[in-house]
């Protein structure tokens, strides 16, 4: 099986808040990713965080992290229609190696 | 500072012909990644590359696929008598020298291969 899985689609309305779930298998992860892919364009790092932290805010994004149902929840605050994308958590056994991603999840933000 | 570019950003192929992908990491990176988009499918890692070397190849296809990063130059990522189910998006990944615990991977825009 996957060893990072999303739920595929997410529907809401602009000033909706949204939240984007994550689980992944691998316990020896360290640091967790969510990256935004904008249609046609490469992948842009959103935020991460380190497996020793429960949670991380920056601006309208918030982080949360399970470490113990490894699980991961990616919240945006206030969603706008330009956060329409493909969001995509991954992790990593050490900061510096190799990134294994999770299928995506499309966000849809209707006005 | 440009961003890591990757070129062509779109490649048709027919069946049977080669590949070749290049990748600019950004200025001052010396490791380059590439992944793999298949369609509808997350990124699957495929080599981890510095300069001259081949770090992990665990994610490449044991034949017809290949990777350099020559001292002097872009990476190249090349596939050889390609087939259908290599159409997919590649991507290109860099980062800096590791010093850090932590370094981001900077993408590129990834190149569309078709093959027909």
């Amino acid at each position: 099986g996957e060893d990072v899985e999303q739920s595929l689609f997410l529907s809401v309305r602009e000033g909706d808040s949204s939240v984007i779930n994550c689980t992944y298998t691998d316990s020896s992860s360290t640091y967790l990713y969510w990256y935004k892919q904008e249609p046609g364009a490469g992948l842009q790092l959103l935020t991460y965080i380190f497996s020793n932290m429960d949670m991380k805010q920056d601006q309208r994004l918030t982080v949360l992290l399970n470490k113990k149902d490894k699980h991961l929840s990616l919240r945006i605050a206030d969603t706008q229609t330009g956060d329409s994308a493909i969001y995509f958590c991954a992790e990593s056994i050490t900061g510096y190696s190799t990134l294994t991603f999770g299928k995506g999840t499309m966000l849809l933000v209707s006005p | 500072n440009a961003g890591v570019m990757q070129n062509p950003r779109h490649l048709v192929r027919r069946r049977g012909q080669e590949a070749r992908l290049r990748c600019s990491p950004m200025k001052g990176h010396s490791h380059v990644y590439w992944y793999r988009q298949l369609p509808e499918e997350g990124l699957k890692f495929m080599v981890y590359l510095q300069k001259e070397n081949i770090i992990d190849e665990s994610g490449m296809p044991k034949e017809r696929f290949s990777a350099e990063f020559p001292k002097e130059g872009p990476s190249i990522l090349r596939i050889q008598q390609v087939v259908r189910g290599d159409s997919a998006a590649y991507f290109c990944a860099s980062s800096p020298v590791l010093h850090e615990p932590h370094y981001e991977q900077y993408f590129g825009p990834g190149t569309r291969l078709t093959v027909t």
